[in-house]
């Protein structure tokens, strides 16, 4: 499968704790995007990298959220002290670089759960 | 803030009726792209519109953008029960960045 690929699909933690997810993009894409998105809702943006760069940050993305791509290929997105708050879906998306078409490409996701 | 809002919030239709979703922005909308979610998936992109008065067809769906760039729209002729899930109009937005600015969606539910 060829697709963007996140890990885990679920996460279950305590209030605190810090929680790590993993995406890996489709391989020749070079700009790769983190979003959230609550119940019924439409997905929020995050964060983007193009490349191993973290171009643009959202107000959305607190002190206690970290993300990096350091190769230029996957990404981590780290919570630290995780809140009840941070329950969400985390999806990570993928696109090429250049061109008209801007298609995004997005993974299933990781379900974060904060009990 | 950018906002896009999307009408209806929620469409319940019989099977082989007719569906329309409407987005609206407040601003100029440089594209527009509309995104589909099966209930418990993830985003799977439809379609992109640029041009003004943009009309494009996907077998049984029909896109439009405005004239003036602030509002599109995405018709389902026939709905079928594959149809159900969130519809999201999107922008994507900010240069170089390309971030999408998701509209609020409309979720289909078909009854057969």
């Amino acid at each position: 499968d060829t697709g963007v690929s996140q890990n885990p699909r679920h996460k279950i933690t305590k209030r605190g704790q810090n929680v790590t997810f993993r995406c890996d993009p489709i391989s020749e894409h070079n700009r790769l995007y983190w979003y959230r998105q609550t119940l019924g809702q439409g997905p929020e943006f995050l964060t983007y990298f193009q490349n191993e760069a973290q171009l643009e940050k959202s107000r959305l993305l607190s002190d206690r959220f970290s993300a990096e791509r350091p190769k230029g290929s996957f990404s981590t997105l780290e919570i630290q002290r995780t809140e009840q708050g941070d329950s969400a879906m985390y999806l990570c998306a993928s696109s090429q670089l250049g061109g008209t078409n801007t298609e995004a490409f997005f993974g299933q996701g990781t379900r974060l759960t904060v009990v | 803030g950018q906002q896009v809002m999307q009408i209806p919030q929620y469409q319940h239709v019989q099977e082989g009726e007719d569906f329309t979703t409407y987005c609206n922005s407040s601003t100029t909308l440089s594209n527009i792209q509309w995104y589909k979610q099966r209930p418990g998936g993830h985003p799977v992109f439809l379609i992109q519109l640029v041009k003004s008065g943009e009309v494009k067809k996907q077998k049984r769906l029909t896109f439009q953008f405005g004239e003036a760039k602030k509002n599109s729209s995405l018709h389902i002729t026939a709905t079928q029960t594959t149809d159900v899930g969130t519809y999201f109009c999107a922008e994507a937005y900010g240069g170089a960045t390309n971030k999408l600015i998701f509209g609020t969606g409309t979720l289909l539910a078909v009854q057969p």
